[in-house]
């Protein structure tokens, strides 16, 4: 089972939309989770942390479950900038290496 | 305040040379981080340093690869002997801290392609 699993997609959605991504981490120990976001043959960038308690950021919103183990973010109001792979990284209780899953890839169409 | 710097952007060899990719961490930033990312397939962890140290290479390929970060100049991964299936893209973070911070901050990267 890999550490970090993500549905790679693609997710096609018309502008406007409502998309969530959803990532699952095996690591129960695990101590902190964020979403980067990769644009084509770019670096990775980081778009937000994930609490506990769930944050948002404008059009954004990621939630945590430590008991399931699961991480999501919501777009709200997709646009067309929002087109890009979507990777959802987990930082463990030891160790310092970001382990990334492999990326959800989201395609925002007119 | 410039931010992590790699060279070369792009890198051919051909199988069986030697490849150096550099990475210059952020201004104040002492810890480097390289991860290696296949084509269609995610990053993952090859080596952490600080200067002078190799603190983690758990990700490290136990053959042909190695890297340093010297107390002056660039942190430098080598890959000795390359194959085609070291065709990738090498990215390098750098944080201020060590293993209290995720903040890791990404270069451009280094794309290599092994003809």
């Amino acid at each position: 089972r890999k550490e970090v699993e993500q549905d790679p997609g693609p997710f096609n959605v018309p502008e406007g939309a409502t998309v969530a991504f959803n990532c699952t981490y095996s690591n129960s120990a695990s101590q902190s989770f964020f979403w980067y976001r990769q644009d084509c043959r770019k670096e990775p960038k980081l778009l937000m942390s994930v609490y506990s308690s769930g944050n948002e950021d404008g059009r954004f919103t990621a939630q945590l479950n430590r008991a399931s183990q699961y991480i999501s973010l919501l777009i709200r109001d997709s646009k067309l900038s929002d087109s890009a792979t979507y990777l959802c990284v987990v930082f463990p209780n030891a160790g310092n290496m970001l382990t990334f899953g492999g990326g959800t890839r989201l395609m925002v169409k007119p | 305040n410039a931010g992590v710097m790699q060279n070369p952007r792009h890198l051919v060899r051909r199988r069986g040379q030697e490849a150096r990719l550099r990475c210059s961490p952020m201004k104040g930033h002492s810890h480097v981080y390289w991860y290696r990312q296949l084509p269609e397939e995610g990053l993952k962890f090859m080596v952490y340093l600080q200067k002078e140290n190799i603190i983690d290479e758990s990700g490290m390929p136990k053959e042909r690869f190695s890297a340093e970060f010297p107390k002056e100049g660039p942190s430098i991964l080598r890959i000795q002997q390359v194959v085609r299936g070291d065709s990738a893209a090498y990215f390098c973070a750098s944080s201020p801290r060590g293993t209290e911070t995720y903040e890791q901050y990404f270069g451009p990267g280094t794309r290599l392609t092994v003809t």
